[in-house]
């Protein structure tokens, strides 16, 4: 069973700067496994950030970047805002799709 | 962006078959070669990706729901469907619908209970 990594809480300082990582436990990941990245908020539904490892929605908001960083896929947010605090999942394809277990990110 | 709404039972009994259907307006599930997913969260956990058809109708499961779930595409009525067999209270969760994976449903909550 493939399994998607991901650090289970962060907290950033507003205006701060932090990095999410998405490891895959088949090795190194790469732009093949077309990484996405949902944010979610209390009581809502996800909504897509990122498509193919760095790829933005017209809603994404420029403070948000999608990589591929030390074998990982990685969402950086550079100027944190207080609404940036949520729940966000990446997301890969092995063929079939599997979601990591999540970030909680605090904002504080 | 195309919007996505998850309709069926909120209660379903043990053993019985969950079965969910999406109606996709603002756009036709046939275009572009789109995919369309089902993804369930259960309460306070994380999110799970259940499976996906393409508008080739080629349909993946994830492996380890792959023996009881079914996704059906009806472009006649812009719908796409979820059948889940033998449900237990495992499966109790908010199962969503997504245009992989720029548009998702609000989600809609489906208890298994006696």
């Amino acid at each position: 069973q493939t399994v998607v990594t991901q650090e289970p809480s962060l907290t950033v300082s507003p205006g701060g700067t932090v990095t999410l990582t998405c490891a895959s436990s088949t090795g190194a990941v790469t732009s093949d496994y077309y990484p996405n990245w949902f944010q979610q908020k209390p009581g809502q539904a996800p909504t897509t950030l990122i498509y193919s490892t760095n790829n933005k929605h017209s809603w994404t908001p420029a403070r948000f970047s999608g990589s591929l960083l030390g074998g990982k896929a990685a969402l950086t947010l550079s100027g944190v805002q207080p609404e940036d605090e949520a729940d966000y999942y990446c997301l890969l394809y092995y063929g079939a799709w599997v979601f990591g277990g999540g970030t909680k990110l605090t904002v504080l | 962006q195309v919007q996505l709404q998850e309709s069926g039972p909120g209660l379903v009994k043990p053993s019985q078959t969950l079965s969910l259907t999406c109606t996709v307006s603002g756009g036709s599930i046939s275009s572009d070669d789109s995919c369309w997913s089902w993804i369930r969260q259960p309460a306070g956990k994380g999110l799970e990706w259940i499976g996906r058809i393409c508008i080739s109708r080629i349909s993946i499961q994830n492996p380890s729901l792959r023996s009881r779930v079914t996704i059906l595409i009806d472009t006649s009525k812009n719908q796409f469907s979820l059948n889940l067999s033998s449900v237990t209270a495992a499966d109790t969760a908010v199962y969503y619908c997504a245009r992989e994976y720029d548009s998702w449903g609000q989600g809609t909550l489906v208890t298994v209970s006696s």
